[in-house]
């Protein structure tokens, strides 16, 4: 299967904990956009990155939070003493290059489901 | 600042039934509309119209968008239990970033 993909697919961890979601994008993309999920919500940009770059990280909370994408391996959503507002579903999609030129539509993983206990 | 809005947020129906979900957007540039299907976990890719006017189908599925008012509808027909899913709407401006609105939930009866 040449398509997103997200790891694990559900994550619980207590308040304080910390949380690794991993992405690694279709075969051939080389950008990872990551997106959070409340329920009964739209989808919320979080972090643009290429490999080995971070591109746009506005959607993403200043402290606690923090996203990488390395030259080797899958691109890492990284949240630091979690608390329960954090429990959400985290999606990743990749693209080929960037979207503003190519203006074509994004494909994601089946996303992580974080709890915090 | 840019935004989405669809409706209705929820819709139930009987199965054969035709719905019409709408979309309507504000976004700075806006480049182009997409749709997105989700059920329990990715959503999946529908469609992605630019032009106003041109319908784009896909089975018992079709889209349409004015660029003029500033909205898109997402047309099902002959509606099946397996159409029930959230329905995702997102615009796409001038950059890489896609606008999302909070989706239309479908729940088809039989």
């Amino acid at each position: 299967n040449a398509g997103v993909m997200q790891n694990p697919r559900h994550l619980v961890r207590r308040r304080g904990q910390e949380a690794r979601l991993r992405c690694s994008p279709m075969k051939g993309h080389s950008h990872v956009y990551w997106y959070r999920q409340l329920p009964e919500e739209g989808l919320k940009f979080m972090v643009y990155l290429q490999k080995e770059n971070i591109i746009d990280e506005s959607g993403m909370p200043k402290e606690r939070f923090s996203a990488e994408f390395p030259k080797e391996g899958p691109s890492i959503l990284r949240i630091q003493q979690v608390v329960r507002g954090d429990s959400a579903a985290y999606f990743c999609a990749s693209s080929p290059r960037d979207r503003a030129i190519n203006n074509s539509p994004l494909h994601f993983g089946n996303g992580t489901r974080l709890t915090v206990t | 600042e840019d935004k989405v809005v669809q409706s209705p947020l929820s819709l139930v129906v009987h199965e054969g039934d035709t719905v019409t979900l709408n979309c309507s957007y504000e976004v700075t540039n806006f480049r182009s509309l997409l749709w997105y299907k989700q059920e329990k976990k990715a959503p999946t890719f529908l469609f992605m119209l630019t032009s106003s006017g041109i319908e784009k189908k896909s089975g018992r599925l079709s889209s349409i968008l004015d660029k003029k008012e500033l909205f898109s509808i997402l047309n099902i027909t002959a509606t099946q239990t397996g159409d029930s899913a959230v329905y995702l709407c997102a615009a796409r401006g001038s950059n890489y970033q896609l606008i999302w609105g909070a989706g239309t939930k479908l729940i088809i009866k039989p």
